[in-house]
């Protein structure tokens, strides 16, 4: 079974701090997704990687894909109040996605 | 165009009875999929339908829980004699054939049993 361990859980800080989401897992993917969620909404996609070593930028935030395809990162640059919610990772696994536990975020004005 | 709705989004029922949670996906997407979140945790894969048929039930917890779906449309998850374990919110998400992986979902249906 393959498993996505995510980390920190929560993470709480004040508005213009940077902050990094980690991702990880035993098991190489085929691809890893980045999705937010907030408060009663269905998560919503951020980005998509597929390449070993990928970078991929929207905006403030910056992911990455490990060399290995094992692991991810996401990177917020000045954190805004707007960025708060819940950050998922998830790698493709034969027609379903495999989610990590998720990272909660706060930021604080 | 219009996204993935499900329907209804807060469900109340009694320890014991079957309900049924429905999911709209957008339309020309083939695959849909159905997922479980407890309170603030990642998603628990439940069910994917690929059309209508069911490549994948790995995910589902009991035979108390079984899906449908209607060619390239609407699925219903139903639930048996729900117990208090079964609360949580249920997801769905849809996804084309070209990129299977970008899910997209829908606000989701709030099940709590009592």
């Amino acid at each position: 079974t393959q498993l996505l361990e995510q980390s920190p859980q929560f993470l709480s800080i004040q508005e213009g701090e940077n902050l990094t989401v980690y991702c990880n897992s035993s098991s190489v993917f085929s691809s890893l997704q980045w999705y937010r969620q907030e408060p009663g909404e269905g998560p919503v996609l951020l980005v998509t990687v597929v390449t070993g070593g990928e970078v991929k930028k929207l905006k403030r935030l910056t992911f990455q894909f490990g060399d290995a395809r094992k692991d991810s990162s996401l990177h917020i640059t000045a954190a805004q109040p707007g960025d708060t919610g819940l950050y998922l990772c998830a790698g493709a696994d034969t027609g379903k996605l495999i989610f990590g536990q998720g990272t909660t975020l706060q930021v604080k004005p | 165009g219009a996204g993935v709705s499900q329907s209804p989004s807060n469900k109340v029922t009694e320890k014991g009875k079957d309900v049924e949670l429905r999911c709209d996906p957008i339309s020309g997407h083939t695959a849909l999929y159905w997922y479980r979140q407890s309170l603030g945790q990642g998603l628990e894969f439940l069910i994917y339908f690929q059309g209508n048929s069911a490549p994948d039930k790995s995910g589902l917890p009991s035979d108390r829980f079984s899906a449908e779906r209607t060619g390239e449309s609407v699925s219903t998850l139903t639930i048996q004699r729900t117990q208090q374990e079964d609360s949580a919110v249920y997801l769905c998400a849809s996804s084309s054939l070209n990129n299977p992986y970008e899910q997209y979902f829908g606000p989701g249906t709030r099940l709590t049993v009592t």
